[in-house]
């Protein structure tokens, strides 16, 4: 059973055009994420829901909206994809980091997303 | 200057030898502190916590100097499958939300 599963795990696709990348956790986890990591391997947060509510959004461009229909799926839907958004995206979920100090964040597997 | 802050290496060790790595970050409230192992083209995991007095895990050991805001992680007899990007995180908490920072992560080579 895998723990944190994200679709699909590769996304090559043109520029201008629209991707959506699933998530989805089965640990029960009250937070999730979105991680953006770039070519020079630098693991940066994007967004962070906890109980659906969106709490962190990390100066992403509006062209990034994820939605979280419920506690244990987080989306990200890309507009109009450029080329400088090719990278891996890492799903992510954990306990609220606000009450447990020594949480683990369990990671997907990663959306390598290339833009053509 | 960024959050955390690693020397990202790569660090090229024979097997066997002792390898160590440091790692500072900027936020004096970070609340808690870890490592996480990065195998090429595979998702960040959990290492370890990091706590101030120091923990242990087999060959691994973590070390924690919160006047210094400094974090190191300690590799005994190190091991081929050693091999891997070491991410230094910290939870660094800001009104009341917290989130994890990671450090760009340094590469460590073990060569037979």
């Amino acid at each position: 059973d895998t723990a944190v599963s994200q679709t699909p795990k590769y996304l090559v696709t043109q520029m201008g055009n629209d991707k959506s990348i699933k998530c989805e956790q089965n640990l029960g986890h009250d937070t999730m994420y979105w991680y953006k990591q770039d070519s020079k391997k630098f693991l940066k947060i994007m967004f962070s829901y906890n109980n659906k509510e969106l709490i962190i959004n990390e100066t992403v461009p509006n062209r990034f909206s994820p939605k979280s229909p419920d506690k244990a799926h987080l989306n990200l839907h890309i507009n109009s994809l450029e080329l400088g958004d090719s990278a891996v995206y890492f799903c992510a979920s954990s306990q609220d980091l606000r009450g447990y100090v020594n949480t683990e964040a369990f990671f997907g597997q990663g959306t390598r997303l290339t833009v053509v | 200057r960024k959050e955390v802050e690693q020397d990202p290496g790569p660090f090229n060790v024979p097997e066997g030898a002792t390898v160590a790595f440091n790692c500072t970050y900027s936020n004096s409230a970070s609340q808690s502190f870890f490592w996480y192992r990065q195998d090429c083209r595979k998702e960040p995991k959990l290492l370890m916590s990091v706590y101030s007095s120091g923990n242990e895990d087999g060959r691994f050991t973590a070390q924690l100097n919160r006047a210094s805001q400094y974090i190191s992680l300690l590799i005994r007899d190190s091991k081929l499958s050693d091999s891997a990007t070491y991410l230094c995180v910290v939870n660094s908490a800001k009104g009341n939300t917290g989130k994890l920072i990671f450090g760009q992560g340094t590469t460590l080579q073990v060569k037979p």
